[in-house]
C-alpha cells in the first residue's frame, strides 16, 4: 500500500519556464510534507517543507502547494535552471504514525537549456 | 569533516560473502535510519536508531543486521544476500527520531550489487 505517490518518473522543461512537480497522498493523518532533491551518486538533500495547516510555502524559486482536500501537493520551480536537474522526491509524515517519514518514487526533472 | 559520510562508496558482493556497510555522522544528531532504494521505487525504511537504541525494524530479513555502537555510528551487516537486495542505500540522521522540521541529513549512499 503506497501512500504517497509520484505518478510522473519524468518531467523534461526549457529553461527560463516553470517546473510543476507533483504528489498524491492517501494517508490523511499525514500533517508535514517534504521535498527532497537528488543529484546522481549523492543522498537526498532537503528542499522545502510543509505543515498541514498551510496551504503554500515560498523559498526563493521554489513554492510548495498543499490540497488537503485532493490529497495533493506540487513543487513549482520557477524560473527553471539546468542546475534544477535531478530527482525530486516528495515525503510525508505523521505523528501518529510514529512520525514515519514515507517517500514517493520521485520524479527525474531535466531542465534543458 | 561534517555531514554523513558513508562507506564504501559501491560494493559488489557474491551471495555466499559477509560484508558491511558503514556510516558515521558528525552533526550531534541522536537519531540515525537506513533506507533502501530500488529503481523507480520509493525510499523504503529499513532500521531506525534513537540514542543507540533500535526503536524500528521494518520488515527486514535477517541477511540484514544493523548495529549502532554509538549516535554518531551505524553499520549495515550483511551476509548471504540476494541478487534482488542489490540497491542503494542510504543511511541518514536527524535531530531526534522522526520529528525533525527539517528531515534528515542523508549520505551518498553505498550502490551494492550482489552477483
Amino acid at each position: 500500500d503506497q501512500q504517497v505517490k509520484q505518478n510522473s518518473p519524468s518531467l523534461s522543461v526549457q529553461e527560463g519556464r516553470i517546473s510543476i512537480l507533483n504528489c498524491d497522498y492517501t494517508n490523511s493523518m499525514f500533517d508535514y510534507f517534504l521535498w527532497y532533491k537528488k543529484y546522481p551518486a549523492e543522498g537526498p538533500t532537503f528542499l522545502i517543507s510543509i505543515s498541514s495547516i498551510k496551504d503554500k510555502n515560498e523559498d526563493g524559486r521554489f513554492t510548495v502547494f498543499l490540497n488537503k482536500s485532493a490529497k495533493h501537493l506540487s513543487l513549482h520551480i520557477v524560473p527553471s535552471q539546468p542546475g534544477d536537474s535531478a530527482v525530486y522526491f516528495c515525503a510525508a509524515i505523521s505523528e501518529t504514525s510514529g512520525s514515519r517519514l514515507t517517500f514517493g518514487e520521485g520524479t527525474q526533472l531535466t531542465v534543458n537549456p | 569533516e561534517t555531514g554523513v559520510t558513508q562507506t564504501p562508496r559501491h560494493l559488489v558482493m557474491g551471495m555466499t560473502n559477509k560484508k558491511s556497510l558503514k556510516c558515521e555522522q558528525h552533526l550531534g544528531h541522536n537519531a540515525m535510519y537506513w533506507y533502501k532504494q530500488s529503481a523507480k521505487k520509493p525510499l523504503e525504511l529499513m532500521f531506525v536508531y534513537n540514542f543507540k537504541e533500535q526503536t524500528e525494524n521494518n520488515s527486514v530479513p535477517s541477511r540484514f543486521s544493523p548495529e549502532c555502537p554509538n549516535s554518531s555510528h551505524l553499520f549495515l551487516h550483511l551476509h548471504t544476500l540476494q541478487p534482488e537486495d542489490s540497491a542503494l542505500y542510504l543511511c541518514a540522521s536527524s535531530q531526534r527520531a522522526f520529528r525533525d522540521a527539517f528531515g534528515y541529513t542523508f549520505g551518498s549512499g553505498t550502490r551494492l550489487t550482489v552477483v
